[in-house]
């Protein structure tokens, strides 16, 4: 099946600093991956939705300036957390869809934990 | 999309089939049901998408009855490593890369 990988798989850094964590499809295309985040037992909530070429789509409370995203190529997709504070520490989880899959069927990066100290 | 209602929590044992089932009242003529499942500290992996009637894979089945206003996942023989969170998911076809929307989902526990 289609493989979706995130970089890097955890991080730590100190409040105030800025964090990149990339998504990237390793055997298709994705002109469209998604960004999600999800909090210690609690479902996934979708942030924004990043458009290869053009500006990403951010969901209603999702500040754009905060999180940064970055859909560059085909194949990757960046999202930059920006001026971290301690309640941005959750579980990142990136998704896309190959052209050849069934309906809503999207395939998820293994998600990107970050700890704001 | 359609609203989703799963039961917060199930516990099941070492071979024992499990169903679960998802209710979505207000499915549109076009929305498709679609599950998901989801490991800890893990991104959610594909399982099961269906319309109508029946559908099954190497890993479950889905039933959908003639309303289509609820659909069952059911997991045959389940083992330790099926104790995870499933989501139920209903919406219209991906034909432009549309957004997943996950609702509260099910935590399995298999218990030896």
């Amino acid at each position: 099946g289609a493989v979706v990988s995130q970089h890097p798989s955890w991080v730590i850094c100190k409040s105030g600093t800025s964090v990149k964590i990339e998504c990237r499809s390793l055997d298709f295309q994705a002109t469209t991956m998604f960004w999600y985040r999800q909090f210690p037992k609690q479902s996934l909530m979708l942030m924004a939705t990043s458009n290869e070429g053009s500006k990403a789509t951010y969901e209603q409370g999702v500040e754009k300036d905060k999180f940064l995203i970055n859909h560059a190529s085909l194949t990757l997709s960046t999202l930059t957390v920006t001026s971290a504070h301690p309640e941005d520490s959750s579980f990142y989880i990136c998704s896309a869809r190959p052209p050849t899959s069934g309906p809503s069927e999207q395939y998820f990066g293994p998600g990107t934990r970050l700890t704001v100290t | 999309l359609a609203k989703t209602t799963q039961p917060i929590s199930m516990d099941s044992y070492e071979g024992q089939e499990v169903n679960i089932t998802c209710s979505h009242n207000n499915i549109a003529t076009n929305d498709y049901i679609t599950w998901y499942q989801q490991f800890p500290s893990q991104g959610p992996r594909f399982i099961i998408q269906g319309y109508k009637t029946k559908v099954t894979n190497e890993v479950a089945s889905l039933f959908i009855p003639a309303d289509r206003k609820s659909s069952t996942l059911s997991l045959p023989r389940v083992s330790l490593s099926d104790t995870a969170v499933y989501y139920c998911l209903v919406g219209p076809p991906n034909t432009g890369f549309q957004k997943l929307v996950f609702g509260t989902g099910t935590r399995l526990l298999v218990s030896p």
